[in-house]
């Protein structure tokens, strides 16, 4: 059975610090990695990774691809209060024909930023 | 920049009640879900869609109808409530090929 893991499952940091949430997957065919970033509403769209290594950045965020041991990491580095949020990691498999299947989700990482 | 819009935002059902929640998207996008988010259980897929006309149930379809008639819109229709659909609802959408959802904000629905 497919599925996504993601640890911590929540995590109390203050401002300034840095942080690794952590996403391991294991899916049939898998295509391509993805983070969201969740505060009260709807999941907003942070990375998505195909490629093995190369890192993706916005700002304070990073995030990278390991395809070998099946593992993604996002990195938030100096947090602000603004970064509390649920962190959800998604998997898409590929499907027949070389497009893109579902996504499969963890069950996120609870990021809260302390003053 | 309307994206994902879902209507109502929230919605309290008595047991056995019938229900449609409302998702239209002006991306022309061709993939549509539907996916429920519950504590402790992250995101599950109810019913998806590649295009009007076709749809396919998710991880988690029972007690739960779609149609997709055209491109903009995906209801998603429960047919029987019951205190197990208690949950928030988002439709998402997105291009084919590889690129991501779009999420609306979400149908926080209650059944009683």
């Amino acid at each position: 059975e497919d599925k996504v893991v993601q640890s911590p499952l929540s995590l109390v940091v203050h401002e300034g610090d840095t942080v690794t949430l952590n996403c391991s997957y294991e899916v049939t065919n898998f295509r391509s990695l993805l983070w969201y970033k969740q505060e009260k509403k709807a999941p907003t769209f942070l990375f998505m990774l195909t490629s093995s290594g190369i890192e993706k950045k916005s700002g304070r965020l990073s995030s990278i691809l390991d395809k070998k041991e099946l593992f993604s990491i996002l990195n938030i580095t100096a947090t602000q209060t603004g970064d509390s949020a649920i962190y959800l990691c998604a998997a898409a498999r590929l499907n027949y024909g070389g497009s893109q299947g579902n996504l499969i989700f963890g069950k996120g990482t609870k990021l809260s930023v302390k003053p | 920049n309307a994206g994902v819009t879902q209507t109502p935002k929230f919605q309290v059902l008595k047991t056995g009640q019938s229900m449609t929640l409302q998702c239209a998207q002006d991306m022309n996008h061709e993939y549509m879900s539907w996916y429920r988010q519950d504590p402790g259980m992250g995101l599950r897929l109810i019913h998806y869609s590649v295009g009007a006309g076709i749809t396919d149930q998710g991880e988690v379809p029972n007690g739960y109808n779609v149609s997709r008639s055209t491109t903009e819109d995906f209801p998603l229709r429960l047919l029987s409530a019951a205190p197990s659909q208690t949950s928030v609802y988002f439709c998402a959408s997105r291009e084919l090929g590889n690129s991501p959802l779009h999420f609306g904000n979400g149908t926080r629905l209650t059944v009683t």
